[in-house]
């Protein structure tokens, strides 16, 4: 089992550039979030995901959007790129109230 | 909206030494987890306390829940090298397992 793989590992946008990151996890799990996090500041919650087919906002998210087309894919898009957004992105998913599992991460530098 | 702080920020110590890592907060929370992150990866857990006063031992790692459920510890017994990280505690807030993560301690223990 691959757990949770997140793609790319890296990308340099332009401000005003568009891109999706990929999200998948092969656990069957019915949860899943997006998480940014930035120096000083720990995680923070962007969008999630109770099931295929469902979002809800987290705590930051304006910005971007998600889509859970299917149960194993959860991709989170910045429309138009902010330097505000060059951050580290993890995406993680669960099984009910349980342990989140995450994946490596996205590095985004916005310029 | 529901913070949780954690003390100290840095820790630089050497092997062997004694250490204890807090995280506090004033609202109450159902559960609380602790997860380890290294460079370059995302954060794996440690433990999750859910009863208040709850303690946990994981090898040299002790785990211990505030009575209120408002607070954590972490206290490490003899440092090892291997024990260095990003330690981060995160409160279980609001439903659907979204959890509400501190800003972490960077520990760094030197042979």
């Amino acid at each position: 089992n691959a757990g949770v793989t997140q793609t790319p590992k890296f990308r340099v946008l332009k401000t005003g550039q568009s891109m999706t990151l990929l999200c998948a996890q092969d656990m069957n799990h019915e949860y899943m979030y997006w998480y940014r996090q930035d120096p000083g500041m720990g995680l923070r919650l962007i969008h999630y995901s109770v099931g295929e087919g469902t979002t809800a906002k987290g705590e930051v998210p304006d910005g971007y959007n998600v889509s859970r087309l299917k149960k194993q894919n959860f991709l989170l898009g910045l429309e138009s790129a902010a330097p505000s957004q060059t951050s580290v992105y993890f995406c993680a998913s669960s099984f009910g109230n349980n342990e989140q599992f995450f994946g490596p991460g996205t590095r985004l530098t916005v310029l | 909206t529901q913070l949780l702080e954690q003390s100290p920020q840095f820790l630089s110590i050497q092997e062997g030494e004694n250490l204890t890592v807090y995280c506090n907060s004033s609202s109450v929370f159902s559960s609380l987890q602790w997860y380890r992150q290294e460079p370059g990866e995302g954060p794996v857990l440690l433990v999750t306390v859910v009863t208040g006063g709850e303690v946990k031992k994981l090898k040299r790692l002790t785990f211990q829940f505030g009575d209120a459920r408002k607070d954590s510890s972490l206290h490490i017994t003899a440092a090892q090298p291997g024990d260095t990280g990003l330690y981060l505690c995160a409160g279980s807030s609001g439903g659907y397992n979204k959890l509400i993560f501190g800003a972490g301690t960077r520990l760094a223990v030197h042979p």
